[in-house]
């Protein structure tokens, strides 16, 4: 198991909601991605913190929204809940100038 | 855009024989290649990766094969065995920059006892 942990585990929410995940990277990783997985894909990469500034974003709107803290962990924010976006959450840790990302074992958001 | 193409989206083969698992990416800047195993419920673990400037790498029964002029590259798994049921993602990273890793749609293997 990687040192990558996540909460909740589970979430309920209902459309117009809004959410936010936590992730706590590995000691000393400073390097935290967010990917949303749909059930049967790929996870899908929606953005990446490094020192606490955002480092690279994908094709999310920005009602996706992020923080990393002085301690490298993370928050994932989502606004204004719709239906799709229930998939499984991810965040991946890694060293600045390694390539290995160490994923958490996610977070599951279901929408009502 | 940056796409990565992930090739059979099923495979079922005979414990003991082999399994082939192919990908293809549209990023030239591309230079990192790992693959995930991710089992049911669970998070993607980490089996293997390779860099740009290597071709071939190999881990006890896992291997894995690259060809930057195809832009592609390739799971192989030996000796399959029952524990090797799971679903198996490639991934693609510029390695520099911003560290994301573009995803294949995934490969679910199956394993028959």
């Amino acid at each position: 198991e990687t040192g990558v942990t996540q909460s909740p585990t589970h979430l309920i929410k209902t459309r117009g909601q809004q959410v936010t995940l936590r992730c706590s990277s590995q000691s000393g990783h400073n390097t935290v991605s967010w990917y949303q997985q749909a059930l049967g894909q790929g996870p899908q990469f929606i953005f990446q913190y490094y020192r606490e500034e955002e480092n690279g974003r994908g094709n999310f709107p920005p009602r996706f929204s992020g923080l990393q803290f002085p301690n490298y962990s993370s928050e994932l924010n989502v606004n204004a809940l719709e239906l799709d976006d229930s998939a499984l959450y991810l965040c991946a840790s890694q060293k600045s100038s390694y390539n290995e990302q160490f994923f958490g074992p996610g977070t599951r958001l279901t929408v009502l | 855009g940056e796409n990565v193409e992930q090739h059979p989206s099923t495979l079922s083969v005979q414990e003991g024989d082999s399994a082939v698992i192919k990908c293809t990416y549209s990023d030239s800047a591309s230079n990192y290649f790992p693959w995930y195993k991710q089992e049911l419920g669970k998070r993607p673990q980490l089996i293997i990766d390779i860099r740009s400037n290597v071709g071939e790498k190999k881990d006890q029964r896992i291997a894995v094969t690259l060809n930057k002029t195809a832009k592609h590259f390739s799971l192989h798994i030996t000796e399959t065995q029952p524990e090797d049921s799971a679903v198996y993602f490639c991934a693609a990273s510029r390695g520099s920059g911003t560290y994301k890793y573009i995803f294949g749609t995934g490969t679910r293997l199956k394993v028959l006892a």
